[in-house]
């Protein structure tokens, strides 16, 4: 089951947060974030594990509700470095074998 | 240095032709995959290999087929290429359970 991202596109100015949500509908072990800009491959940001530990990037927080199925991806300050596609994935099996991944969501930064 | 290195990053060709697209990582890891990203930017998982061993395989029509001759290594070879196969592959490999993946640069392959 592919997890859903909302919203499809977020435009910011430089400066400004933006918070990208991503939900499984079913019962999730861990979330991955990716970011990827145009014409590059997807770069790892964070992976959130069940029982709260967070492993990744030191300037961008997410969270993670085992019970709901969710999670939320927190862009504070943005930069214009920060535009690209994020993708949130989710594992096929508790094994973790391979990810499904959201559809994106496309931030524009600008100046 | 590179971490997961792809060849080639681009391949046009026509249809009905047979085409291979090689994975190299230097990483250690012992998981390797192949994601196919069409035009919508949609990441499918196509192909999971684990030390050598296939473990998973998507839908995914036989014309593909993965190899991998060691742990460092996923090749995948496309038989009788069609319009539809035309997408970004993006290799990737990762360490274990709970690690994130080091993707390739991908290979842009336009069949006309």
């Amino acid at each position: 089951q592919q997890p859903v991202q909302s919203p499809q596109a977020v435009i910011l100015r430089e400066g400004e947060d933006a918070v990208i949500n991503c939900s499984s509908s079913k019962a999730l072990y861990s979330v991955h974030w990716y970011r990827q800009k145009h014409g590059e491959a997807p770069v790892f940001l964070m992976i959130l594990l069940k029982g709260g530990e967070q492993k990744g990037h030191d300037k961008i927080s997410a969270s993670f509700n085992e019970k709901k199925q969710q999670s939320s991806l927190y862009l504070t300050a943005s930069q214009l470095s920060y535009s690209g596609t994020y993708f949130c994935g989710t594992p096929t099996n508790q094994a973790g074998t391979a990810l499904i991944f959201g559809k994106g969501t496309t931030l524009s930064v600008s100046s | 240095d590179t971490a997961v290195s792809q060849t080639p990053k681009y391949l046009v060709t026509q249809m009905g032709n047979d085409k291979s697209i090689k994975c190299e990582q230097n990483l250690g890891h012992d998981t390797m995959y192949w994601y196919k990203q069409d035009s919508k930017k949609f990441l499918k998982i196509m192909f999971s290999y684990n030390n050598k061993e296939l473990i998973i395989n998507e839908t995914v029509p036989n014309r593909f087929s993965p190899k991998s001759p060691d742990k460092a290594h996923l090749n995948l070879h496309i038989n009788s290429l069609e319009l539809g196969d035309s997408a970004v592959y993006f290799c990737a490999s990762k360490p274990g359970t709970d690690y994130g993946y080091t993707f390739g640069s991908g290979t842009r392959l336009t069949v006309v």
